[in-house]
């Protein structure tokens, strides 16, 4: 990978919501994307990957969508909660065990 | 538990020393990566290990050098340390096509 761009840097929403944070990347030959959450503190991890075979892929309350073509990728939160509060990056990389090339980061603010 | 063991959690160091921090992968993993995240950025690669050789390295200096032991633990070593090293360095074990585990991270500071 060599850049991956993530917007927002913030986002708020109130409890319920959904929340939907982008990533965009350059590298054609990226084929595995991961999003990792990382609360204050603590180490990043993995909530749901998607690799390029695929379009779109769900579990519960997460989704992830990837359109190759157009080289972005999203995560999709739905009926946000409180603990959901947290820095999400998008990641990408040539395969699930490469290097993976993160973005800046989203901070999400569920308020209850 | 992430099952990905590094060591210390924090440390303190002064300007122009030497630092060594340890991972113990996740059982069953044979591959270790060490990525920088400094306060506010995602992580950064730095090296990649597997079969105890460097497979893969990140824009980071010759100051930042690493090893891998048989049992598949990893080391990073900086040397000649600077402010700017300062910052979370995470070791994430893997193997084949399974994905990355993250560790809990060394807090770096240097002084």
């Amino acid at each position: 990978g060599e850049n991956v761009e993530q917007h927002p840097s913030t986002l708020s929403v109130q409890e319920g919501d959904s929340a939907v944070i982008k990533c965009t990347y350059s590298d054609s030959a990226s084929n595995y994307f991961p999003w990792y959450k990382q609360e204050l503190g603590k180490r990043p991890q993995l909530i749901i990957d998607i690799r390029s075979n695929v379009g779109e892929k769900k579990d519960q309350r997460i989704a992830v969508t990837l359109n190759k073509t157009a080289k972005h990728f999203s995560l999709h939160i739905t009926e946000t909660q409180p603990e959901d509060s947290a820095v999400y990056f998008c990641a990408e990389g040539p395969s699930g065990y490469s290097t993976l090339t993160f973005g800046k980061g989203t901070m999400l603010l569920v308020s209850p | 538990d992430a099952g990905v063991t590094q060591s210390p959690t924090h440390l303190i160091k002064t300007r122009g020393q030497q630092v060594t921090l340890r991972c113990s992968p996740k059982s069953g993993h044979d591959t270790v990566s060490w990525y920088q995240q400094a306060l506010g950025q995602g992580p950064q690669f730095i090296f990649q290990y597997y079969e105890e050789e460097e497979r893969q390295r990140g824009n980071f200096p010759d100051r930042f050098s690493g090893h891998q032991f048989p049992n598949y633990s990893s080391e990073l070593n900086v040397n000649a340390l600077l402010l700017g090293d300062s910052a979370l360095y995470l070791c994430a074990s893997g193997r084949t096509d399974y994905g990355y585990t993250f560790g809990s991270g060394t807090r770096l500071t240097v002084v």
